[in-house]
């Protein structure tokens, strides 16, 4: 079975400074879909950022962009110029590709503030 | 149209009522989640859909009732509910087969069991 682990439960970070956020997963699959989901307090889960674990370039989505080392099974999330509107909980996830009712397996999460 | 519509957002229900929440979808996928949500915690998976016949039940209590009458259209129907049955109940759909993976997910609705 697949697991994820975020070990950060909560960070904070200045207005406009740049914050990492850390996850880990374990796997036997070699082929399979990463993702970070962000779900403010308004509670609506929202995808941030996606990796194919073919695809060795790192995924980026303006602010947000990621590091995934496939060998070490890490998939860590950058954001850059970090906004008030990024306080929220990030939570990673891991999925194996196929039919549409392969559940997502979720880490924890990351509660992250960002501090005016 | 990227939206996964759920309502309502909030209720309120004794443990005696029979309540649904609904969960709607016009994206074409056909398949849907239903997740259940504690505070602080990440979402854990509820049900399955695939093509509107159920495919994965994780265990859940009967008191939870899903139903997918159509392709967009996803119910869970609930009677007899506990307290700790209180939390955030999420839908989310997904294409049935995809080369992203990526689930669409709805705000929510906060069940709260008197």
């Amino acid at each position: 079975a697949q697991t994820v682990t975020q070990s950060q439960p909560e960070m904070s970070v200045q207005e406009a400074e740049t914050v990492t956020l850390s996850c880990t997963y374990d796997t036997s699959e070699n082929n399979y879909y990463l993702f970070w989901y962000k779900q403010p307090p308004s509670r609506q889960m929202i995808l941030v950022i996606r990796q194919e674990a073919y695809k060795q370039q790192n995924a980026t989505e303006n602010r947000f962009s990621v590091n995934f080392q496939k060998a070490a099974k890490s998939f860590s999330l950058k954001i850059s110029d970090s906004q008030l509107g990024d306080t929220a909980m990030y939570f990673c996830a891991f999925m194996k590709p196929g039919s549409g009712n392969t559940p997502l397996v979720f880490g924890k999460g990351t509660r992250l503030s960002v501090i005016a | 149209d990227t939206e996964v519509t759920q309502t309502p957002k909030h209720l309120v229900m004794g443990m005696t009522n029979k309540k649904s929440l609904k969960c709607e979808q016009h994206m074409g996928h056909r398949a849907m989640y239903w997740y259940k949500q504690k505070a602080k915690k990440p979402p854990e998976l509820m049900f399955v859909y695939s093509y509107e016949k159920l495919s994965i039940n994780e265990s859940v209590p009967s008191r939870f009732s899903p139903e997918c009458p159509n392709s967009s259209l996803l119910n869970l129907h609930l009677h007899a509910l506990q307290p700790e049955d209180s939390a955030l109940y999420l839908c989310a759909s997904r294409r049935g087969v995809t080369t992203t993976g990526e689930l669409f997910f709805g705000e929510g609705s906060r069940l709260t069991v008197l």
